[in-house]
C-alpha cells in the first residue's frame, strides 16, 4: 500500500530561524514528489515538484531535497517569517496506468515572534 | 488567487440531502481534481477528470459522483449526506494529465456542513 509519512506533526520555531520538515514514502512506481503549503482554511499552493532524477529544488527560501534510494524528502525553510506559519504537505505521485497521488497528513508549522 | 473558482463558499444542509459543488478551472487547464479534507485530516483525493473523461479515481464513495462538462467546468454531487461528510472540498486544475511536473492549482474550497 502506498504511504507517505511526515514528521514532525507540528513544529514551533522563532522568527528568523531555519527548520527542516521530513517526508518518508513507500510509493511505487515513483513518478514525482511535491511539497505544498496550505494556510488554514485555504487551498494548498505548490512549492516544489521533483522527479526521480532531481536531488534538490529551491523556491525562494524553500529548498526541497529528494533521495530516491532511501525514499526520503525534506523541505528546508531558511530565515523563517511569520507568514510561513502553515501546514506543509508532501505528496507523492505514482504511475499505474494513471497517476495516483498519495498525500501525507502534513506538518503544521508555527512561526512565533 | 490561483484562477480556480469554486461555488458556493459555504453550504449547510441536513443529513440525507443532496448537494452539488461547482468548480471552474483556470483558463486553458484540461484536468480537474476533487479533494476532501476533513477536520484535522489530510487531503483525500477523490477523482480526476481530463478533458471531459474520468482519468483517475481515489477514495470516492459511491454516494458521490462527478462530471466535467464540455466547457471544462466540473461538478461534484454528494447524495444521502451523512454527518461525516462535513468537510472542506477542494477543486484543483492542471494544464495537462497530471503527471510529471504538471502543477495543480487549488481553488479556495467549499466548506460543507451536514447537520
Amino acid at each position: 500500500k502506498n504511504q507517505v509519512e511526515q514528521s514532525p506533526q507540528s513544529l514551533i520555531i522563532l522568527e528568523g530561524k531555519n527548520c527542516t520538515l521530513q517526508c518518508n514514502y513507500t510509493v511505487s512506481p515513483f513518478s514525482n514528489l511535491r511539497w505544498y503549503k496550505q494556510d488554514t482554511g485555504r487551498g494548498p499552493v505548490s512549492l516544489t515538484i521533483m522527479t526521480f532524477s532531481e536531488n534538490t529544488k529551491s523556491n525562494g527560501r524553500y529548498t526541497a531535497t529528494l533521495d530516491a534510494d532511501t525514499k526520503q524528502s525534506s523541505l528546508h525553510i531558511t530565515a523563517s517569517q511569520l507568514s510561513d506559519s502553515a501546514s506543509y504537505i508532501c505528496v507523492v505521485s505514482a504511475w499505474a496506468g494513471s497517476y495516483q497521488l498519495t498525500f501525507g497528513k502534513g506538518t503544521k508549522l508555527s512561526v512565533i515572534p | 488567487d490561483s484562477g480556480v473558482t469554486q461555488t458556493p463558499k459555504h453550504l449547510i444542509t441536513a443529513t440525507g440531502q443532496r448537494v452539488t459543488l461547482r468548480c471552474s478551472p483556470r483558463s486553458g487547464d484540461l484536468s480537474v481534481y476533487w479533494y476532501q479534507q476533513s477536520l484535522d485530516q489530510g487531503l483525500q483525493f477523490l477523482i480526476q477528470y481530463y478533458n471531459g473523461e474520468e482519468r483517475a479515481k481515489g477514495n470516492i464513495l459511491e454516494r458521490f459522483s462527478a462530471q466535467q462538462f464540455p466547457d471544462l467546468h466540473s461538478e461534484l454531487n454528494l447524495s444521502s449526506l451523512e454527518l461525516g461528510d462535513s468537510a472542506l472540498y477542494f477543486c484543483a486544475s492542471s494544464p495537462r494529465t497530471g503527471g510529471g511536473t504538471d502543477t495543480q492549482y487549488f481553488g479556495p474550497g467549499t466548506r460543507l456542513t451536514v447537520l
